[in-house]
């Protein structure tokens, strides 16, 4: 069965400095990847999303993504935070094999920027 | 477009009551699906849909039904309202059945049953 590890539930970091989610999975097939993000009282937007066409994956806002294989894992990145950042984020799995190709979600991370 | 729509935004219901979570989309989606978001446990797939009258469960369907009756249309029916249904809910849609399609989420529904 899929899943999806979010390792932190809360990362803290100043503006300006680098930002880094770490989200791993678990999937018996190549999976297709996702990060979504969530500000207070809204729901979902997708950040990016991993296809198997390249491994670095550039999102909205700055984000970006690195799919690794041989290590399971698909962690966000951003080299410069911004207030505006502040938000949860999911990392999500799904995969064309999953009946209804449903997106398995990690628990979420909460990310507080700080001036 | 208004994208997907969901209400009411907030509901407070007592144990045993009954209601419907209403949820439509003006993208012309085959896919449609509600989840549930809990404190600490991400979002889990409560049922789904991959066209009109077409459903089937996901995760955590108990106590939940829901029905497909047109396109842009998905309602989420609670039979019998517990606290444990106590939840944010949210649904999405997708354009067609490829697992690499983006979903799209509505606002949600912030449910408290007494």
């Amino acid at each position: 069965a899929q899943s999806v590890t979010q390792l932190g539930s809360h990362v803290s970091v100043s503006e300006g400095a680098l930002v880094l989610l770490r989200c791993n999975y678990s999937s018996s097939v190549p999976p297709y990847l996702f990060w979504y993000v969530q500000y207070p009282n809204q729901g979902l937007q997708l950040l990016l999303k991993y296809t198997s066409a390249a491994t670095l994956v550039k999102g909205i806002n700055g984000f970006e993504a690195e799919f690794k294989k041989s290590e399971t894992s698909f962690h966000l990145t951003k080299p410069s935070a911004h207030m505006s950042d502040a938000a949860e984020y999911f990392c999500a799995v799904s995969d064309a094999e999953q009946a209804g190709t449903a997106l398995i979600f990690g628990k979420g991370t909460t990310l507080s920027v700080s001036s | 477009n208004a994208g997907v729509t969901q209400t009411p935004k907030f509901q407070v219901l007592k144990t045993g009551q009954s209601m419907t979570l209403q949820c439509a989309q003006d993208m012309n989606h085959e896919y449609m699906s509600w989840y549930r978001q809990d404190p600490g446990m991400g979002l889990r797939l409560i049922h789904y849909s991959v066209g009109a009258g077409i459903t089937d469960q996901g995760e955590v369907p108990n106590g939940y039904n829901v029905s497909r009756s047109t396109t842009e249309d998905f309602p989420l029916r609670l039979l019998s309202a517990a606290p444990s249904q106590t939840s944010v809910y949210f649904c999405a849609s997708r354009k067609g059945l490829a697992a690499y399609n983006e979903q799209f989420f509505g606002p949600g529904t912030r449910l408290t049953v007494l």
